[in-house]
Parts: structure tokens; sequence; C-alpha cells
């Protein structure tokens, strides 16, 4: 009983291809996020959704576009792929306001090369 | 906004010795703290967490400290076993919306 997934776990393409990573989750949270995590480990913020509208947007190329169809699912759109984007990109959910434990997705390998 | 620190960067302890991690945060508007435990390959799992209304917590070996008004907040290992081997990452958030975390400890627990 998974309570945030994503998909896919490994995803290897060229450069200047476009892909989708997506993600879901059953606990019912109100707020969900996309980070990314390099070679060295750091874990940065990309986006913030609460109740599908965005509310964080960090410094992140415009190749990269979230799209959130309802408050349990929130994509990650990346276009025209770079060496650069290879990382380990990682779906949260948290209850703000409430709860605020976040539970991360188990992680998508982008491979660019 | 708000930065997180954490030190150290590495640590090696020999298993049964305790392990603590440091973090300061920047933002007094940040009200929870969470510790996250990553292990290889794996997805960062909640361990530990602390609100900003109560001082320290305790979770059988593990134990988070708070202290506002230095705007520190640690992580206690007590008993370090092989299993304890992971990277540690501490964070901040205002209200479970914006977290920001530190940049991880790797502790190694000798046997």
């Amino acid at each position: 009983d998974t309570a945030v997934s994503q998909t896919p776990k490994y995803l290897v393409t060229q450069m200047g291809n476009d892909k989708s990573i997506k993600c879901e989750q059953n606990l019912g949270h109100d707020t969900m996020y996309w980070y990314k995590q390099d070679s060295k480990k750091f874990l940065k913020i990309m986006f913030s959704y609460n109740n599908k509208e965005l509310i964080i947007n960090e410094t992140v190329p415009n190749r990269f576009s979230p799209k959130s169809p309802d408050k349990a699912h929130l994509n990650l759109h990346i276009n025209s792929l770079e060496l650069g984007d290879s990382a380990v990109y990682f779906c949260a959910s948290s209850q703000a306001g409430v709860a605020y434990e976040q539970y991360f997705g188990p992680g998508t390998r982008l491979t660019v090369t | 906004g708000e930065n997180v620190e954490q030190h150290p960067s590495t640590l090696s302890v020999q298993e049964g010795d305790s392990a603590v991690i440091k973090c300061t945060y920047s933002d007094s508007a940040s009200n929870y703290f969470p510790w996250y435990k990553q292990e290889l390959g794996k997805r960062p799992q909640l361990i530990i967490d602390i609100r900003s209304n109560v001082g320290e917590k305790k979770d059988q070996r593990i134990a988070v400290t708070l202290n506002k008004t230095a705007k520190h907040f640690s992580l206690h290992i007590t008993e370090t076993q092989p299993e304890d081997s992971a990277v540690y990452f501490c964070a901040a958030s205002n209200y479970g919306q914006n977290f920001v975390f530190g940049p991880g400890t790797r502790l190694s627990v000798l046997p």
C-alpha cells in the first residue's frame, strides 16, 4: 500500500528529448513537491503545489514544467533535456498547516546521455 | 529565504558510541524541524521531528533538541549500530509548506 509513488523508477534518454515523470500520493495530503538530488546528494526543492496551485517555484529552467491535475497527482515534464539534468528526482507530499510530516516517493533516476 | 547549515558533513563512530549532528537555520518563522535518514539508493525517510513549541523529543535511541533563540537543532543517536550508517538530512519548514534541507551528514558506524 504505497503512500507516494513515482513512475518511472529509471529513465535513460538522449539530450534534446522531452520526458515526463509522474507522481501520485494516497495520503490525502494537500501539498506536493518536486525535489532534485544531484550527485553530491544535495536535496533541492524545485516546485511546490498546494491544492493544485503552484506556491513555490525555485530558480529552475523553464524547460521544467510541473502539472497538478488534482490534489493527489503532481507530474513533471522536462523539455529539451540536457546532460546537467541527470539526477534523482523525488516527489513528496505533506499536509500543510496540520500534520506537517513530509513523505517522499521512491525517486526517479534520470540519466541524460 | 531560509538557509539551513549542517555539520559535520561526514561522521565516523564506533558501534555503541553516540553520534550528534547539528543544524542551524536562519528564518525565525520556521516552526517545524524534521530529520531524514537516506540509505544508499533509497528515498529519504522521516525518523524524528520537532516543532518550535517543544525543546526536546525522544524516540528510543534517537532524540532531537531545539534551541529557538540560537536557531540550532541537533540529532542525537545513542548506542549506534551498523544499520544506522546512512546520510542524515535536517530540514526547516514553516507550517509544513516549504522545506529547506541541510546539505546532509554521512554517518558511518564502524563495527
